[in-house]
């Protein structure tokens, strides 16, 4: 069965800091990969995907997600951020029958 | 992208009864899908709803529990059933307008309720 699992619960960086967001998959066959983030208060939303092509994607606000077969992996990345990227952030991957989401990843950016 | 409300936005219920959430799309969608974030929690496909046909539950959902209508192409509900406090969580409805096999879904605000 396919499972999509995130390394970490909570990160709690200063802004400008680094960030990268552990996400692995376990599907044999193809899968579409998401981000999504929710900041407080607010809806779910899309950040970035991959379906094929460029392993590297690149999403709105700055990040970026780099899809690496070998290892299962789809991490999430932004070389600075900012106290407005503090919100949860969640890995999910399709199969073509259904969406399985990460448990997410707090994110809390402090000034 | 879709632009998707719900109804109510929270609720706090009494265990024993029912409570039905309203998912509103703000263009026609084939597919629209129903799920639960527990506290502390990842979300949780309940069912996947299509116009015209009976919802699609998976492991662990019941029809008895959540029921699912979907009368038309814009709008579906879920109803909580027989609510206990194990219930207490946010449902969200979700829809897929790509309308091809990449399933990028766009999300409800979310209903949060509350069993006491």
């Amino acid at each position: 069965a396919q499972s999509v699992s995130q390394h970490n619960h909570h990160v709690i960086l200063s802004e400008a800091a680094s960030l990268e967001l552990g996400c692995n998959y376990s599907y044999g066959g193809t899968v579409n990969l998401f981000w999504y983030v929710q900041y407080p208060g607010q809806h779910l939303q899309l950040l970035l995907k991959y379906f094929s092509g460029d392993p590297l994607v690149k999403g709105i606000k700055g990040f970026e997600a780099e899809f690496i077969k070998s290892k299962f992996s789809f991490n999430l990345r932004k070389p600075s951020v900012q106290w407005s990227d503090t919100a949860e952030y969640f890995c999910a991957g399709h199969t073509g029958y259904k969406l399985t989401f990460g448990k997410g990843t707090l994110l809390t950016v402090n000034p | 992208s879709a632009v998707i409300s719900q109804k109510p936005s929270r609720d706090i219920c009494q265990r024993g009864t029912s409570l039905t959430i309203q998912c509103q799309v703000d263009s026609q969608v084939t597919m629209m899908f129903w799920y639960r974030q527990q506290p502390g929690q990842s979300l949780t496909l309940i069912a996947t709803a299509n116009q015209g046909s009976e919802a699609t539950y998976e492991s662990g959902f019941v029809i008895d529990k959540f029921p699912i209508s979907r009368p038309n192409l814009t709008f579906s509900t879920l109803t909580v059933s027989n609510m206990s406090p194990e219930d207490s969580s946010i449902y969200l409805c979700s829809v897929d307008r790509t309308g091809i096999v990449y399933n990028e879904q766009f999300f409800g605000p979310g209903t949060r309720l509350t069993v006491l």
